[in-house]
């Protein structure tokens, strides 16, 4: 089945070591997100990518960082956790400007709940 | 949410209707989705308005007014798998970018 897949599910890090999350998807979508989900919280995007462009989040702290080697794969690249930084990270792909799409619905992944010790 | 608000929590019965309302700023306004998302899972696609009116999918329908900034999501013959939190999403405009509100976390009681 087409999806949105993104690993680990859970992953534990210390304050300042560097982490990086990933996300790929089957969907062959143009468009990748990265979302941050704090505690009862709205998701907020932190950037996203329209094919190769970057576009990063006016208030997206420099810590955070993203590639996208392909159309396949998107990373998350956080520098130097910080205890603020535990949250879910959401990646949602969709596709834009084609031909016969109605709307731009996001699929997102299942999530990596990210702890800092 | 920037500019979204919907109420943080509802309470129901099961089998019984509920109305989730929404509320955003309309400018630039391109579009109002409605996700679900149960607790420590991803959000899912539920619904999608552009137009003013009633969309109806099956248990859950969807209302879209523009002028008034306003949408709601209905849920009828609620279920105990329908406790979740249900988002309100804004489509920003040229940069299709997906503005969230806090999200309604309903409960479902027997």
């Amino acid at each position: 089945d087409a999806m949105v897949i993104q690993n680990p599910r859970y992953q534990v890090t210390q304050f300042g070591k560097p982490v990086t999350l990933s996300c790929s998807q089957t969907l062959n979508h143009n468009v990748m997100y990265w979302y941050q989900q704090k505690s009862s919280q709205a998701p907020k995007l932190l950037f996203h990518y329209y094919d190769k462009d970057f576009n990063n989040e006016a208030d997206t702290p420099d810590n955070f960082q993203s590639r996208r080697p392909n159309t396949s794969f998107c990373f998350l690249d956080i520098r130097s956790p910080g205890l603020g930084d535990a949250a879910m990270y959401l990646c949602a792909t969709s596709r834009e400007g084609a031909t016969g799409v109605d709307y731009n619905e996001q699929f997102f992944g299942p999530g990596t709940r990210l702890t800092v010790l | 949410g920037q500019n979204i608000d919907q109420p943080t929590e509802m309470t129901a019965t099961e089998g019984a209707i509920v109305q989730i309302n929404c509320t955003y700023q309309t400018s630039g306004f391109n579009g109002l989705f409605w996700y679900q998302q149960h607790a420590g899972e991803a959000p899912t696609f539920l619904s999608y308005n552009v137009l003013d009116g009633l969309e109806e999918k099956g248990r859950f329908s969807s209302f879209l007014s523009r002028s008034k900034g306003y949408s709601y999501l209905l849920l009828k013959e609620l279920q105990m798998k329908d406790s979740a939190s249900y988002l309100c999403a804004r489509h920003g405009g040229a940069t299709n970018k997906l503005i969230f509100g806090t999200g309604t976390l309903l409960a479902v009681q027997p």
